[in-house]
């Protein structure tokens, strides 16, 4: 079966400091991985998603970035965090289109983030 | 662009008591459609899901939904209320991008359970 691990659970970082968060998926071969943060009361936000190695498409422009250095990590990353970007972030994966998949998200436990 | 609307934030419901979550979705093509759950902390997990066919479809926990095309629905209902089912709810409509299907989500439905 296909198991989605993120880390870190959670993370307190000062303003300007950098970041990295790590998503990796079990269990499967060439998936689509995607970034969401979630901030109170608004939902989902997607953020990245990748449907291959080295390839990311950003849906919202900001101080973050996403990488995909092997088929089943993804990374989401900072320079210099801002007190904006503190939220819940979501990784999740689904299966390949040319799978006959991909409709369904499957979803990470999450990394609390929170920006002093 | 597609879109859900969950119209309400919260609600609560007395243990027992029966349960519908509203959720109305814009999509100009035949939707995916997708309920998810989110516990406090948690990752999300999915309910249910509707493609095609049957407009009842079935669900994890209890759970079933009915796509009303008509009225651009797709209500998520239980008939009978756990205290466990306290938690956050999502609605969602996938769309096709550039070589994956992309989630909208609704702002979710929090819903509170009186013993």
């Amino acid at each position: 079966s296909q198991t989605i691990h993120q880390w870190p659970a959670t993370l307190v970082q000062p303003v300007g400091s950098p970041l990295s968060l790590e998503c990796t998926v079990e269990g499967t071969s060439n998936p689509n991985l995607y970034w969401y943060r979630q901030a109170a009361g608004r939902g989902l936000q997607l953020l990245f998603y990748s449907v291959g190695i080295g390839q990311i498409s950003s849906e919202v422009p900001q101080n973050l970035s996403a990488s995909r250095p092997q088929d089943r990590q993804f990374i989401l990353s900072s320079k210099k965090l801002l007190l904006s970007d503190s939220g819940f972030y979501l990784c999740a994966w689904s299966a390949p289109l040319w799978a006959g998949g991909g409709n369904e998200q499957f979803f990470g436990p999450g990394t609390r983030l929170t920006v002093l | 662009a597609q879109s859900v609307t969950q119209p309400d934030i919260h609600i609560t419901v007395s243990e027992g008591a029966s349960l519908e979550l509203r959720c109305n979705y814009s999509y100009g093509a035949t939707p995916y459609l997708f309920w998810y759950v989110q516990s406090p902390g948690q990752g999300l997990q999915l309910l249910l899901k509707y493609f095609s066919g049957d407009t009842l479809v079935q669900g994890i926990k209890g759970f079933e939904a009915e796509f009303k095309r008509s009225q651009s629905s797709f209500n998520l209902r239980k008939p009978s209320v756990h205290w466990s089912d306290a938690a956050e709810y999502f609605c969602a409509v996938a769309a096709r991008g550039a070589g994956s299907y992309q989630l909208t989500f609704g702002k979710g439905t929090k819903l509170s359970v009186i013993p």
